[in-house]
């Protein structure tokens, strides 16, 4: 157990809606990555947060925002969702601004049908 | 533009024996590497890293070794043991620049035979 949480496990929606991820980092890290890996590809690194502010972006499309929040959860915004967009999301955090060692969460499975 | 490759998607090692896990990056720019290790249903778990002023870390049964000349680096698991068997990742990152951020390969499944 990482002591990173994510919610929900799994999520089956519709193209077209709108989803939310959650995120609860570790106890005491201040930074929350999220990475979205596709069928057969790698962890492609979304966007990170630390202390509540956006420090880094990757591959984030215009459809997808995230923010961190005073207690230091997160949440990840999917919509207009594409049958494309189905995949694991992860979420990892933490203790500094940087990507030395991440604590990766058990992930969030989106199909959208 | 993958910037980290892993060329072997699977790899099949019997019990005792060594694994090494390959992996090729494009950037020279990138100055510290790492693996991950991935069980299914779980999120990866950080294992072993270097940075790119070594050519060898050592920890236990793990060893990752860098050559900068050929922009490869391998991770060694000796000996092996069924429960090593999972994905495992390599990922690069650029430390020393705002552009801060890990690359990850494709990965390759390990799976360790009885």
């Amino acid at each position: 157990d990482s002591g990173v949480t994510q919610t929900p496990k799994h999520l089956i929606t519709a193209t077209g809606q709108r989803v939310t991820l959650r995120c609860s980092p570790r106890s005491g890290d201040l930074s929350v990555y999220w990475y979205q890996q596709s069928l057969d590809q790698g962890l492609q690194f979304l966007i990170q947060y630390y202390n509540g502010e956006e420090r880094a972006k990757g591959n984030i499309l215009e459809r997808f925002s995230a923010q961190q929040f005073p207690d230091l959860h997160s949440e990840l915004n999917l919509s207009s969702l594409e049958l494309g967009d189905s995949a694991l999301y992860f979420c990892a955090s933490s203790a500094s601004g940087g990507f030395h060692e991440q604590f990766f969460g058990p992930g969030t499975r989106l199909t959208v049908l | 533009d993958q910037q980290v490759k892993q060329n072997s998607p699977s790899l099949s090692v019997q019990e005792g024996r060594i694994s090494i896990l390959n992996c090729d990056y494009t950037n020279s720019m990138f100055d510290y590497f790492l693996w991950y290790k991935k069980y299914p249903a779980e999120g990866p778990t950080f294992l072993i890293s270097i940075s790119s002023i070594k050519d060898k870390n050592e920890d236990g049964r793990f060893t990752v070794f860098l050559n900068k000349s050929a922009k490869h680096l391998s991770l060694h698991i000796v000996p092996s043991q069924p429960g090593d068997s999972a994905v495992y990742f390599c990922a690069a990152r650029r430390m020393k620049t705002s552009y801060d951020k890990v690359i990850f390969g494709p990965g390759t499944s390990l799976s360790v035979i009885p």
